[in-house]
């Protein structure tokens, strides 16, 4: 049982740059999101997902763009990478509104 | 002022000891509460939920105090494997489901 995949592991961008993060999971989980995590703070959501074709914003959704188009994957975009964006990504997910989240194992992003 | 805090720590201490976190939240309508332990540049696990009557799992116990708008766990016991980062995570409604991190909590378990 893979629960929540996340690749790649690891990047480095330049400025300007764009990319993808990917997202999977095969939990049959409807809610899917995605929380960047910086040093000092709390893990912050960026975007989020209540199940396929419905997306909506988070805390911090500037620069980034999601999509929802089967309940299993749940991609994460960068449309043109700033150094501010240099962070560790985690993808979660969870069965209900009563559950607790479950997380993929991280996204570290460089932007230089 | 942060919606909820944790001592930063590092909380250092000797195989055997207890010891034991707070984690405080400012939202009266937050409505659920979990720990969660995160190893250095890994992903959060679940570590526990908390329960308003307090719960327990194994040498973990959770509390939660409304009133005082608090939670805690205690761990007895620790192990060298105790050694990570606790996250205090706080759920409220608001138009749907937000979960709320504090910056957790770090505990050194030293042989």
């Amino acid at each position: 049982n893979a629960g929540v995949t996340q690749t790649p592991k690891f990047q480095v961008l330049k400025t300007g740059q764009s990319m993808t993060l990917q997202c999977a999971q095969d939990m049959n989980h409807e809610y899917m999101s995605w929380y960047r995590q910086d040093p000092g703070m709390g893990l912050r959501l960026i975007h989020y997902s209540v199940g396929a074709g419905i997306t909506d914003q988070g805390e911090v959704p500037n620069g980034y763009n999601v999509s929802r188009s089967t309940t299993e994957d749940f991609p994460l975009r960068l449309l043109s990478a700033a150094p501010s964006q240099t962070s560790v990504y985690f993808c979660a997910s969870r069965p209900g509104n009563d559950s607790p989240l479950h997380f993929g194992n991280g996204t570290r992003l460089t932007v230089t | 002022r942060k919606e909820v805090e944790q001592d930063p720590g590092p909380f250092n201490v000797p195989e055997g000891a207890t010891v034991a976190f707070n984690c405080t939240y400012s939202n009266s309508a937050s409505q659920s509460f979990f720990w969660y332990r995160q190893d250095c540049r890994k992903e959060p696990k679940l570590l526990m939920s908390v329960y308003s009557s307090g719960n327990e799992d194994g040498r973990f116990t959770a509390q939660l105090n409304r009133a005082s708008q608090y939670i805690s766990l205690l761990i007895r016991d620790s192990k060298l494997s105790d050694s990570a980062t606790y996250l205090c995570v706080v759920r409220r409604f608001s138009g749907t489901y937000k979960y709320i991190f504090g910056t957790g909590t770090r505990l050194k378990v030293l042989a």
